[in-house]
């Protein structure tokens, strides 16, 4: 069964970089046809996609956070990652990896599964 | 704001049907497949729908998902109490080139 684990720091200091990991389980990131992507939930601004990547490297970015964001993936861990440069008080909330199946794949748009998610406050 | 419009909340009694609406353009819905989720509190999103009508292996039948035009629909019927929680709507818009979501429907079931 594919599983999807966040990990990483829970307190980031304003202006510093918040990085998040994501280990899958079941399947291998370096053969699988789909994407592996961040999303973020918060109260304020609800879910918002932060951007995918597939395992060759190729990425996709949020345009309202592209400035900011790297995602990367490790094929030999089975892992992805997250990294948000210069957070603030805004990046407070829960993140989530997950799997994609999305147009670069083929006609299709879904996500799952999810990882749990993790909260990441930004507080000095 | 979100890029695809939803209903904040809903109630609807024990056993009745509900639909959420979630409304887009044609640089999204329009041109694009539909999913849904399904998010109860304190946990993670669950996969409800996809491709705007197909149900993923162990959905139940009460849920089912619809498209027209720059549209989409979830429908549940039968309503249960376990129900309750916030549905979401997504799916790719070519002209942000980026995953968009609905602000999210609380659903109550009184």
């Amino acid at each position: 069964q594919l599983q999807l684990q966040e990990s990483g720091p829970g307190l980031v200091k304003p202006s510093e970089t918040l990085s998040l990991t994501c280990t899958v389980s079941g399947d291998s990131i370096s053969s699988s046809i789909y994407y592996w992507g961040w999303i973020r939930q918060s109260p304020q601004k609800g879910l918002e996609w932060i951007g995918h990547i597939y395992h060759t490297g190729s990425t996709y970015y949020s345009p309202s956070l592209k400035s900011r964001v790297t995602i990367s993936v490790d094929t030999s861990k089975n892992q992805f990652s997250l990294r948000l440069n210069s957070v603030t008080a805004a990046d407070t909330t829960v993140y989530y990896c997950a799997r994609l199946c999305v147009p670069m794949t083929g006609p299709c748009n879904w996500i799952t599964p999810w990882g749990q998610g993790t909260l990441v406050t930004v507080s000095s | 704001q979100s890029v695809l419009t939803q209903p904040p909340s809903m109630s609807a009694a024990p056993g009745q049907k509900v639909t959420i609406s979630c409304s887009g353009s044609s640089s999204n819905i329009g041109n694009n497949y539909v999913s849904w989720y399904q998010q109860l509190p304190g946990t993670a999103p669950k996969f409800l729908i996809r491709d705007n009508d197909k149900r993923p292996s162990g959905i139940p039948d009460r849920f089912s998902g619809s498209k027209s035009g720059t549209s989409a629909t979830l429908g549940i019927t039968g309503l249960q109490t376990g129900d309750e929680a916030d549905y979401y709507c997504a799916t790719w818009d070519s002209s942000l080139s980026a995953v968009v979501f609905g602000g999210g429907t609380k659903l109550t079931v009184l």
